[in-house]
């Protein structure tokens, strides 16, 4: 099993719609929960962390998990500028572990 | 501010040679990372290195190496060129380690080719 699994996609939903990725991650002990953000040809950029509690940052609502190793995000009313890959990031002792992403296209 | 830079930002080699890629990291920042991303494989774990130390890698064959100067800056040394070496390098970089706040700062990557 992967360290860190998402739906590689692509998503492709018309603007205004409400999106959710899922994320799975095999190890347990992982301490800590992040979505980062790649846009096409271009670097990955945190997105925003995952709370145990769950949180939430305008549009976008992550949650977490624990007995169940799943993450998430959701998008809501998508943006055309929203359209990117969404990569799952989870923490396991001094290591990032990046999952292979998930790619959303929002058209008009 | 500057971000974390790379040159080059393409390479192409043959089998067998050796590549240098090189990072600068943001000011300030004492810790860099190098992930390779790879088509269909997500960002891999290469290194680590916080003051100069190599802190922790990853499952890669000894070939690939690196090392950080005084002045944070690294290189990422890749011998023995393989095909399945093609790939985006990216370094990144964070204050401190990233330990609490999950954050690293990415360069736009250098992209080798392997023929």
């Amino acid at each position: 099993r992967k360290e860190v699994e998402q739906d590689p996609g692509p998503f492709n939903v018309p603007e205004g719609a409400t999106v959710a990725f899922n994320c799975t991650y095999s190890n347990s002990a992982s301490q800590s929960f992040f979505w980062y953000r790649q846009d096409c040809r271009k670097e990955p950029k945190l997105l925003m962390s995952v709370y145990s509690s769950g949180n939430e940052d305008g549009r976008f609502t992550a949650q977490l998990n624990r007995a169940s190793q799943y993450i998430s995000l959701l998008i809501r009313d998508s943006k055309l500028s929203d359209s990117a890959t969404y990569l799952c990031v989870v923490k396991q002792g001094t290591a990032l572990i990046f999952g292979k992403g998930t790619t959303l296209s929002v058209s008009s | 501010e500057a971000g974390v830079t790379q040159s080059p930002t393409h390479l192409i080699k043959t089998r067998g040679q050796q590549a240098t890629l090189r990072c600068s990291p943001i000011s300030g920042h004492t810790s860099v990372y190098w992930y390779q991303q790879a088509l269909g494989l997500g960002l891999q774990f290469l290194l680590w290195y916080d003051e100069g130390e190599e802190r922790n890698r990853g499952n890669f064959p000894p070939r690939f190496s690196g090392r950080q100067f005084p002045n944070y800056s690294s290189e990422l040394n890749v011998n023995a060129l393989e095909l399945e070496d093609s790939a985006l390098y990216l370094c990144a970089s964070s204050l401190g380690t990233y330990m609490n706040t999950g954050e690293l700062f990415f360069g736009e990557g250098s992209r080798l080719t392997v023929l």
